[in-house]
């Protein structure tokens, strides 16, 4: 059974750092590794997805890596702004049935 | 492009009472999937369909959790019925059929049960 593992449960950093947040699953079988934001009462955002034959993926000033052999994602956020503050959820899809499980997320405050 | 739709957005039951979400997917999306998030944890799939078909419900509590997707467009799920523990967002999210695409999600329904 997939288990997905995020370090740390909360982030606070200063605006402006550079930041990083992690992802580590047991079955390096995935087809792909998405991230996700979700702001309070809100569904999910899709900001960077993976897949298995690829190392990373940038958009702006995210990027997220893949490393499938060793079971470990990053997400790096560069010159973090208030606007970043959320809980950033990894997922990866695996199984016969390509369903997604999620890590508990990282909550992320960005302090001005 | 118009997103997935869930209604209501909030929902507050006594045990015991019964409910139903309902979930309008993204146009031309064949698979859809309904979601469970508890406070402070990752979203866990209740079950997901392949047009109007189940393809997996492994964690879906069939004593008192159903859902069906008539037509294999828009979907419902329903608790009958509700637990304390049944208090969660439920999120609808909908893909293209294939194991590579991703998934959208939408707003969800924060269901309260007293």
């Amino acid at each position: 059974k997939q288990e997905v593992t995020q370090i740390p449960a909360a982030l606070s950093v200063p605006e402006g750092e550079n930041l990083v947040l992690n992802c580590s699953f047991t079955d390096s079988a995935i087809y792909n590794l998405q991230w996700f934001r979700q702001d309070p009462g809100k569904g999910l955002t899709s900001l960077l997805l993976i897949q298995s034959s690829q190392r990373e993926q940038t958009s702006g000033r995210l990027n997220a890596s893949l490393d499938k052999s060793s079971g470990r994602s990053t997400l790096y956020i560069a010159a973090s702004q208030p606007g970043d503050s959320a809980t950033y959820l990894c997922a990866v899809k695996s199984g016969s049935a390509r369903q997604l499980t999620f890590g508990s997320g990282t909550q992320l405050t960005v302090l001005p | 492009e118009a997103g997935v739709a869930q209604s209501p957005r909030y929902k507050i039951i006594e045990k015991r009472q019964s409910v139903a979400f309902w979930c309008n997917p993204i146009s031309g999306h064949a698979t859809l999937y309904w979601y469970q998030q508890i406070l402070g944890q990752g979203p866990k799939l209740l079950i997901q369909f392949q047009n109007n078909g189940v393809v997996d419900d492994s964690q879906l509590p069939k004593d008192r959790f159903s859902a069906e997707r008539l037509k294999g467009v828009d979907s419902t799920l329903k608790i009958q019925p509700a637990k304390l523990e049944d208090s969660a967002v439920y999120l609808c999210a909908s893909s293209f059929p294939r194991g590579g695409f991703e998934q959208y999600f939408g707003p969800g329904t924060r269901l309260t049960v007293t």
